[in-house]
């Protein structure tokens, strides 16, 4: 059963356009969402990361909008550049307790056209 | 670099044979996670060992095992391997027993023929 889901599978964007990748979850017991970016033939790598206590964070060009009563997460690539092509994938975990293992999405990935 | 160090980076093998991954985890993180990787299943968490001790197990096959060795690092043996077992195999590290990022290595590409 794939605990996070994610949505779409692949997207293509224009140079400057919003780039939006959807997650959702069931398990309320998550209280971490990471997001990380993958380019071809390296490991993945933090992005950036939202706690439930709030509904929105912002790292440069780069936003998660954290819906808890709908179990939604989304990442916005504002700006979106060539330079953003990878592949990008949510996740989520039990951070308070017992093990923190991260259950991930499937992946979304991302075409920048220049 | 991210300071997780994994080896070899490419493996190829023929079906039934066994591997081992070996992963060095970031200096000072005692926690390491076990990840396998395929074009259909994304990301499949295996196995995490804490300071030596397993703490937690995912969908890891009994073909597989781990430990981590009391200089943390940690290896991944996969036995009697079959062409499915042919995936991306991450090896990632945090500080902590809970809460926290990842930091991921570049991850052994296993090809099994």
């Amino acid at each position: 059963q794939q605990q996070v889901k994610q949505s779409p599978q692949s997207l293509i964007v224009q140079k400057g356009g919003i780039s939006i990748i959807n997650c959702a979850y069931e398990n309320t017991a998550f209280d971490y969402f990471p997001w990380y970016q993958q380019f071809p033939g390296k490991g993945p790598a933090l992005l950036i990361a939202i706690r439930p206590d709030v509904s929105e964070k912002k790292e440069g060009r780069f936003t998660i909008s954290f819906n808890k009563s709908a179990k939604q997460f989304s990442l916005h690539i504002m700006d979106s550049q060539p330079g953003d092509s990878a592949t990008y994938f949510c996740a989520a975990s039990r951070g308070q307790t017992g093990a923190n293992n991260l259950f991930f999405g499937t992946g979304t990935r991302l075409t920048v056209i220049p | 670099d991210s300071g997780v160090t994994q080896t070899p980076k490419h493996l190829i093998t023929a079906t039934g044979q066994r591997v081992t991954l070996r992963c060095s985890p970031r200096s000072g993180d005692l926690s390491v996670y076990w990840y396998q990787q395929s074009l259909d299943q994304g990301l499949q968490f295996l196995i995490q060992y804490y300071n030596g001790e397993e703490r937690a197990k995912g969908n890891i096959l009994e073909r597989f095992s781990a430990q981590q060795f009391p200089d943390l690092h940690s290896e991944l043996n996969l036995s009697s391997l079959e062409l499915g077992d042919s995936a991306l195999y991450f090896c990632a590290s945090t500080s902590t027993l809970t809460g926290g990022g990842y930091t991921f290595g570049s991850g052994t590409r296993l090809t099994v023929v």
